[in-house]
Parts: structure tokens; C-alpha cells; sequence
């Protein structure tokens, strides 16, 4: 069946420690995917956007890998400040333009 | 730039009515998706719309429906509305395409079945 997962519900890290947040994915084969930050009350944020064909996507403190032969994307925020506390959404764009999000990680950066 | 807007922010139903949810994206985004988002079943995609045409749907059943105007605002409507409707409804636009553009969400229309 085709599934898709963030590593955990709740991610605690300490304040400027880098932060990596996993995507999994299982029977789909995703064009690009994204990745989003929701704050609670808020509509998501689009941060970043990777191709099937790129390995890697930076944009400031964040950075993206996506192995499509692991069927797995990383994201990781480097020097992590508490205002990083957010839920981060993976989402899979999928060919014939549907999305597929996934469940979600809610990162707490602790001062 | 003024964001995506949706209107209303809350709205409180029963069982059996229907509910029609707005939605005005950013100035010249042609592409308006729309997302049911619940605690259970996460961030689900509803149906796009481009230039007035339904572009894009999931797999929600025929209750859900939507339409855009010529000026690319949008309107979302449920009809015979269950408790599981109970969600928070968001709205996203994008100058063209949702895939390579970047989504913009608005803040959500939060619906309540009792």
C-alpha cells in the first residue's frame, strides 16, 4: 500500500544543534516534493522545493537531500534557533499533479 | 502584497446542511488549490483550479465541490455536511502551476459539524 512518513511526531533539540527531520515514502514515485513549516493557527509555509533529479537543495540554514532510490528526503536546519519550533510538513508532488502530504514532524528548539 | 484571504475564519454547522467557503488569492495567481486538513488524516488535497477550470481533484466523494470566477477567487462547497467534515479548510495559491510554484496558504476556514 502506499504510505508516507515523517520520523516522528515530536523532535526536541537543543538550541544551535542542526536538526534533521526524515521523510519516507513507500509506492509512489514523486516527481518533486516539498517541504512546508506550520505554525499552530496558521496555514503551512512553503520552504523549499527538490526535483527527483537533484540530490541536494540549499536556502539559507536549510538544506534538502532526496534519494529517490532510498525513497527518502532529509531536511535539516543548521544552528537551529527556538523561533525554528514549528511542524514541518513533507509533502509528495506526484506526476498528474496530486500532492500527497505527509503527518508531519513538530520540532521544538529549546533555549 | 496582500496574502491569501479566506472567509469566514470559523463556522459552525450540523449534520445535513451545506456550507460554502471563500477564498481570494494573492493578485495574478491564476491556480487556487484547495486542502482539507483534520487531526487524524493530516494535510489532504481536495481539487486546483486554473483559469476557472478544475485542473486537479483527490479522492474526496462528490460533496465537495468547487468553482472559480473569471477574477481567480474561489469558492469551496459541502453538501450534506457529517461530523467528519469537521476540519480545517485551507485555501493556496500559486501565480501558475502548484508543482513548481511556490504555494501560498491562507490562514484556513475552521468548520465545525455538531
Amino acid at each position: 500500500s502506499q504510505k508516507i512518513e515523517q520520523n516522528s511526531e515530536a523532535l526536541n533539540i537543543q538550541e544551535g544543534k542542526t536538526a534533521t527531520l526524515t521523510c519516507n515514502y513507500t509506492n509512489y514515485s514523486p516527481a518533486y516534493l516539498q517541504w512546508y513549516r506550520q505554525d499552530p493557527g496558521r496555514g503551512p509555509v512553503f520552504l523549499l522545493l527538490i526535483r527527483e533529479n537533484e540530490k541536494e537543495k540549499r536556502k539559507e540554514r536549510l538544506k534538502v537531500t532526496f534519494d529517490t532510490t532510498l525513497k527518502q528526503s532529509l531536511f535539516h536546519i543548521t544552528a537551529s534557533q527556538p523561533a525554528d519550533s514549528a511542524t514541518y510538513l513533507c509533502a509528495l508532488v506526484l506526476y498528474g499533479q496530486n500532492f500527497v502530504f505527509g503527518p508531519g514532524t513538530r520540532l521544538s528548539v529549546l533555549p | 502584497k496582500a496574502g491569501v484571504t479566506q472567509t469566514p475564519r470559523y463556522l459552525i454547522k450540523t449534520r445535513g446542511q451545506q456550507v460554502t467557503l471563500s477564498c481570494s488569492p494573492i493578485s495574478g495567481h491564476r491556480s487556487v488549490s484547495w486542502y482539507q486538513q483534520t487531526p487524524g488524516q493530516g494535510l489532504q488535497f481536495l481539487f486546483e483550479y486554473f483559469s476557472e477550470t478544475q485542473r486537479n481533484k483527490g479522492n474526496f466523494p462528490g460533496r465537495f465541490s468547487g468553482r472559480q470566477f473569471s477574477n481567480s477567487r474561489s469558492e469551496m462547497n459541502v453538501s450534506t455536511l457529517e461530523l467528519g467534515d469537521s476540519a480545517l479548510y485551507l485555501c493556496a495559491s500559486s501565480p501558475i502551476s502548484r508543482e513548481l510554484d511556490e504555494q501560498f496558504f491562507g490562514p484556513g476556514t475552521r468548520l465545525t459539524v455538531l
